[in-house]
């Protein structure tokens, strides 16, 4: 399985920037997905968007449209998510995802491994 | 957007009886494949989710066989056979059929 590392917890202002970053240890990270979801204080899960390292495709949710941009830098095996025009209800965990190609089922997950967490609080 | 409902949203468990959660998508997961793109996560008190199944019934690397996944279409159940302790947590399903890929609301396990 893939290990996920993500840098640490950081405090923004409110109409900021702030770039989160997603460290993988092995050889699968450029073929896979890395995906980013959220989870604001005590709710859900919430799909930000994704890239395929390999090819630099993104997708990402309407929501999130023209403000997030993901990125992968192949050399290091590490992904960021860059969100901008920080409101206080960005306050969330940032987790990083990345796929898995399961050969037994001919199947595929985005989401068989996972960092850690990264805490961004939005505050004046 | 693909809406994802969960029932029930909190599930009080008693260890070594079976649990059962419900999940239900607003349109069909169901491939020309022939599989289910749902997949089912749990989130352990202070941790990150994990993967447990994906495309609908097939269990992640490393998932205990008491965790089971069924259902087609728009109705999915995930089963544990006996419940134990460190099952507890938030158990999330969601669509991968398109993006944005979206979450059910979560249903709380703990032990009575």
């Amino acid at each position: 399985q893939v290990q996920l590392v993500q840098s640490g917890a950081e405090v923004k202002k409110p109409g900021s920037s702030v770039k989160v970053s997603c460290k993988a240890s092995g050889a699968t990270f450029n073929f896979y997905t890395v995906t980013w979801v959220r989870q604001a204080p005590g709710q859900g899960l919430e799909w930000m968007g994704r890239i395929v390292p390999f090819t630099g495709l993104t997708d990402y949710a309407q929501k999130f449209q023209g403000r997030v941009t993901i990125t992968a830098d192949k050399s290091t095996s590490t992904a960021y998510m860059d969100l901008s025009g920080l409101k206080s209800e960005d306050t969330a965990v940032y987790y990083c995802a990345t796929g898995m190609y399961y050969r037994e089922t001919n199947s595929y997950s985005d989401f068989d491994s996972w960092g850690q967490g990264a805490l961004v609080t939005v505050s004046s | 957007e693909i809406v994802m409902t969960q029932s029930p949203l909190s599930l009080p468990v008693t260890p070594g009886e079976p649990a059962s959660i419900s999940c239900r998508s607003s349109q069909s997961l169901l491939h020309s494949n022939e599989k289910n793109y749902l997949e089912w996560f749990l989130q352990k008190p202070g941790q990150s989710p994990q993967l447990l199944i994906y495309m609908g019934s097939n269990r992640a690397s490393g998932v205990p066989d008491r965790f089971s996944g069924s259902g087609s279409g728009t109705d999915f159940t995930l089963n544990i056979r006996r419940v134990e302790a460190e099952d507890v947590g938030i158990y999330y399903c969601m669509q991968a059929l398109q993006t944005p890929y979206t979450f059910g609301q979560g249903t709380k396990v703990d032990i009575k």
